[in-house]
């Protein structure tokens, strides 16, 4: 059975801190690994990392693909109180492409 | 361009009630996804429509029906609700089928209660 696990499932820190979200996935036939963010509302595009785009950055976020270890990282430096949101990481399958989803890391900056 | 518009915002029903969730999207989108959001559970897909004219189950279709009225619109409708279904419901769209090309653009939300 196809399935995303995130860890960990909420982080507390402080303003300026630095974050490391994980993403590990068991997918039949790998297409792509997307994070999201998810403040009160709907969830908003961050990323998508596939075979041929492993690393991608924008501004304090990146993100790096291990297809080897079947994960994922985001990374947030110099974290700010608006970073503070749920991150979720769905992974789309070659099989039906559909997106199967993580359960999501909440996150809180503290100022 | 509003993007993708879900009704109503909020709901809350009787156990047996009936309702139809409303999906328009005005980004000329083949493909469009109804999900359900339950705490600790992330996203799980319940129907999809890959174009117009076709749908698919998803995950967790049982205890719903989908109508892809036309291009913009897909709703979903639950006949006899249950307190199960009690979920924040989300509609996305993507130009074509398959995330790898395109992500997916979600509606507001809808925050169903059934008692």
């Amino acid at each position: 059975e196809d399935k995303v696990v995130q860890s960990p499932l909420s982080l507390v820190v402080h303003e300026g801190d630095t974050v490391t979200l994980n993403c590990s996935y068991e997918v039949t036939n790998f297409r792509s690994l997307l994070w999201y963010k998810q403040e009160k509302k709907a969830p908003t595009f961050l990323f998508m990392l596939t075979s041929s785009g492993i690393e991608k950055k924008s501004g304090r976020l990146s993100s790096i693909l291990d297809k080897k270890e079947l994960s994922s990282i985001l990374n947030i430096t110099a974290t700010q109180t608006g970073d503070s949101a749920i991150y979720l990481c769905a992974v789309e399958s070659g099989s039906n492409y559909q997106l199967i989803w993580g359960a999501g890391t909440k996150l809180i900056i503290k100022p | 361009n509003a993007g993708v518009t879900q009704t109503p915002k909020f709901q809350v029903l009787k156990t047996g009630q009936s309702m139809t969730l409303q999906c328009a999207q005005d980004m000329n989108h083949n493909s469009m996804y109804w999900y359900r959001q339950d705490p600790g559970m992330g996203l799980r897909l319940i129907y999809y429509s890959a174009s117009e004219g076709t749908t698919d189950k998803g995950e967790v279709p049982n205890g719903y029906n989908v109508s892809r009225l036309n291009k913009r619109e897909f709703s979903l409708r639950l006949e006899s609700a249950a307190p199960s279904q009690t979920s924040v419901y989300f509609c996305a769209s993507t130009p074509w089928g398959g995330a790898s090309t395109d992500t997916q653009y979600f509606g507001p939300g809808t925050r169903l209660t059934v008692l």
